[in-house]
């Protein structure tokens, strides 16, 4: 298996413009995680999905922010309008199941926003 | 939501010696303790993990042990070397239905060769 997919790696794009982040789990796996990281803020859990299910937004910042899992091997995160305070790198892992279970981290996609 | 807090924040130490990294967290129906290590530019990657009817867990040089009645879990690395410099998180959460789950800030680990 080639582990968790994202695209692009890099993003860089102008303030107000939508950002579209996806991810492809590892298949077979049941839950995936989108994640931002920041010097200021570290590793920050911004929404889970089990079963292509969202179960947990709480960790979403704004309405600007949106994530879909259409299918069980595919899901995006948007930001629409993008800030600058967004730039961050944004991680998206899948497991097994929620509990109890090994996160696989895809390689990130470092987005810049000016 | 969870607290969750590392000590050190940073840590140096020379080779072949140990190092330990603590984290308490205040949530407690926690009961999955993950440590993950994640090297300059990469991803994040679990090292080992424990479950909350184990008290402790070793594979090779990594250990990990875990006080409930306290809430805190800790990473321990012996003969330490420079491949182990990176940063170290710990992810308390709870299970399926309530899932609370957060990292901790990090600590990062500079061995000295």
């Amino acid at each position: 298996d080639a582990g968790v997919i994202q695209s692009p790696r890099h993003e860089v794009t102008e303030m107000g413009q939508e950002v579209t982040l996806r991810c492809k789990p590892i298949s077979g796996h049941n839950s995936l995680f989108w994640y931002r990281q920041t010097m200021m803020r570290g590793l920050e859990l911004l929404i889970y999905f089990n079963n292509n299910v969202p179960i947990d937004d709480s960790g979403m910042p704004e309405d600007r922010f949106s994530a879909k899992m259409p299918n069980a091997s595919f899901s995006t995160l948007k930001i629409q309008p993008s800030e600058p305070r967004d730039s961050a790198v944004y991680f998206c892992a899948s497991s097994l199941t929620d509990t109890y279970n090994e996160q696989f981290f895809g390689p990130g996609t470092r987005l810049t926003v000016l | 939501g969870e607290n969750v807090e590392q000590h050190p924040s940073t840590l140096s130490v020379q080779e072949g010696d140990s190092a330990v990294i603590k984290c308490t967290y205040s949530d407690s129906a926690s009961n999955y303790f993950p440590w993950y290590k994640q090297e300059l530019g990469k991803r994040p990657q679990l090292i080992i993990d424990i479950r909350s009817n184990v008290g402790e867990k070793k594979d090779q040089r990594i250990a990990v042990t875990l006080n409930k009645t306290a809430k805190h879990f800790s990473l321990h690395i012996t003969e330490t070397q420079p491949e182990d410099s990176a940063v170290y998180f710990c992810a308390p959460h709870s299970g399926a239905g309530s899932y609370q789950l957060t990292f901790g800030k990090g600590t990062k680990l500079s061995v000295i060769p």
